[in-house]
């Protein structure tokens, strides 16, 4: 069975860091594209990042480009997501997805951006 | 930006068969994904590359393409199937991925 476990968020102040993780089980982690998604409280899910199998291509959307780095660590199974420079905007719950047949999804974890 | 253009709501009687509707310029390039969100839970995939049905996805979902335009069918709604319903796809290039705005469903 396929498990993704979301780590990392928690409040921090406009301007901080936080870096998620996603521990990855019941699949072979490197084979699989991997992706971030956030949901901010109340609206629609808007795609974050996503890295290859090995690491080597990344890609961003806009709203997150020189701020946000993914990565990931195939020996450990886990991917992660580096957040810098945070703003309120950025307040969400953050869901790693494993991009195979359509996309499988974590439960997200929370991460509120505020003074 | 790419955009997948979803509308906000759809409201049906349970029996009745909803439609939820998903646009774009790609859509005929690029496959489209259909996911279902429950509040407080994360989504679930519903429908892949456009008409497939995952195993445990009730035979009353179904997914059609046309053109510019892709379409989540739900036949015989049931109150169970009240919640968000998002379409996912990616640009023309295939290098960014997009959601759509999310179709809220109530069964009346």
């Amino acid at each position: 069975e396929v498990q993704l476990v979301e780590s990392g968020g928690g409040l921090v102040q406009p301007g901080g860091s936080l870096r998620l993780s996603c521990a990855a089980s019941g699949f072979t982690f490197s084979s699989y594209w991997m992706h971030w998604v956030r949901q901010a409280p109340g609206k629609g899910l808007v795609w974050v990042s996503r890295i290859n199998s090995d690491g080597s291509s990344t890609s961003y959307a806009d709203s997150v480009k020189g701020r946000f780095t993914i990565s990931r660590d195939n020996a450990k199974n886990t991917l992660y997501l580096q957040m810098n420079s945070l703003r309120a905007e950025d307040t969400a719950v953050y869901y790693c997805a494993r991009d195979g047949v359509g996309w499988d999804w974590g439960q997200g974890t929370l991460v509120t951006v505020s003074s | 930006s790419y955009e997948l253009t979803q509308p906000p709501s759809v409201s049906v009687s349970p029996g009745q068969t909803a439609r939820i509707t998903c646009s774009a310029d790609a859509l005929p390039k690029q496959y489209a994904y259909w996911y279902q969100q429950k509040p407080g839970q994360a989504p679930v995939l519903v429908i892949y590359k456009d008409s497939e049905r995952p195993s445990g996805i009730p035979e009353r979902f179904s997914g059609s393409s046309s053109g510019t335009t892709v379409t989540l069918t739900i036949s015989g709604v049931q109150a169970e199937d009240e919640a968000d319903y998002y379409c996912q796809s990616a640009d023309s290039s295939g290098t960014y991925q997009v959601f759509g705005g999310g179709t809220k469903l109530t069964v009346l």
